[in-house]
């Protein structure tokens, strides 16, 4: 069974410093989502992730995966009020050729940002 | 504009009720789900439908009934026999089962007094 792990849970950034958070996965996987969610809102796609070695940017934020590690992260430049939100990590498990593949979702994590 | 609808946004029940949350899409996806969130965790898939007039269990599907008899609608019931139903409730579709990017509704809360 594919476990999808993320860390910190909670995470309080300084504006203007850089953070990286992480989302692990226990098993063979060909892709990753990112999520964001504001409190009592829905979720917002931020990255999709395919191949190992990918690399998405928009804005502030930055994803890799490394499929050999089973490790993507996320890196925020020079943090803002804006970005704080709980950001999930998703992953795709191939169950059996894919007929039964399924999507996992990690437990989030939880970002502040203070002045 | 193209999006997934899901209602009532706020809802109350009280125990013993059944209630039925209603998520419709006009994107022409395939495929729908259920996820369920409590609070400080992550989503927990309910259900899911890859067709019309077909549809599997997730992994918490205990108490919880769905029906896909179009498309664009995939309804979910959370009846009595579902223990701890109060919990915030996403609904989200996808062109095939997990392929591409999953859209989001805007969630319904449910609330049991």
């Amino acid at each position: 069974e594919l476990k999808v792990e993320q860390n910190p849970l909670f995470l309080s950034m300084q504006e203007g410093k850089n953070y990286t958070i992480y989302c692990n996965y226990s098993t063979t996987s060909d892709r990753l989502y990112w999520y964001r969610q504001d409190p009592g809102k829905s979720l917002e796609s931020l990255f999709v992730l395919l191949s190992n070695g990918a690399v998405k940017q928009e804005g502030r934020l930055m994803a890799s995966l490394d499929t050999k590690a089973r490790l993507s992260t996320l890196h925020i430049t020079a943090a803002v009020h804006d970005l704080s939100a709980t950001y999930f990590c998703a992953v795709v498990e191939v169950v059996d050729a894919g007929a039964n593949s399924k999507l996992t979702f990690g437990k989030g994590i939880t970002l502040s940002v203070r002045p | 504009d193209g999006g997934i609808t899901q209602s009532p946004k706020y809802l109350f029940r009280k125990e013993g009720q059944n209630v039925t949350l209603s998520c419709e899409q006009n994107l022409n996806h395939d495929a729908m789900y259920w996820y369920r969130q409590d609070p400080g965790q992550g989503l927990r898939l309910i259900y899911y439908s890859q067709i019309v007039n077909d549809f599997q269990k997730g992994d918490i599907a205990e108490g919880y009934s769905v029906s896909r008899e179009k498309k664009e609608s995939f309804p979910l019931t959370v009846t009595s026999a579902q223990k701890n139903p109060t919990a915030f409730y996403l609904c989200a579709s996808s062109t095939g089962r997990w392929s591409g990017e999953l859209f989001f509704g805007e969630g319904s809360r449910l609330t049991v007094l």
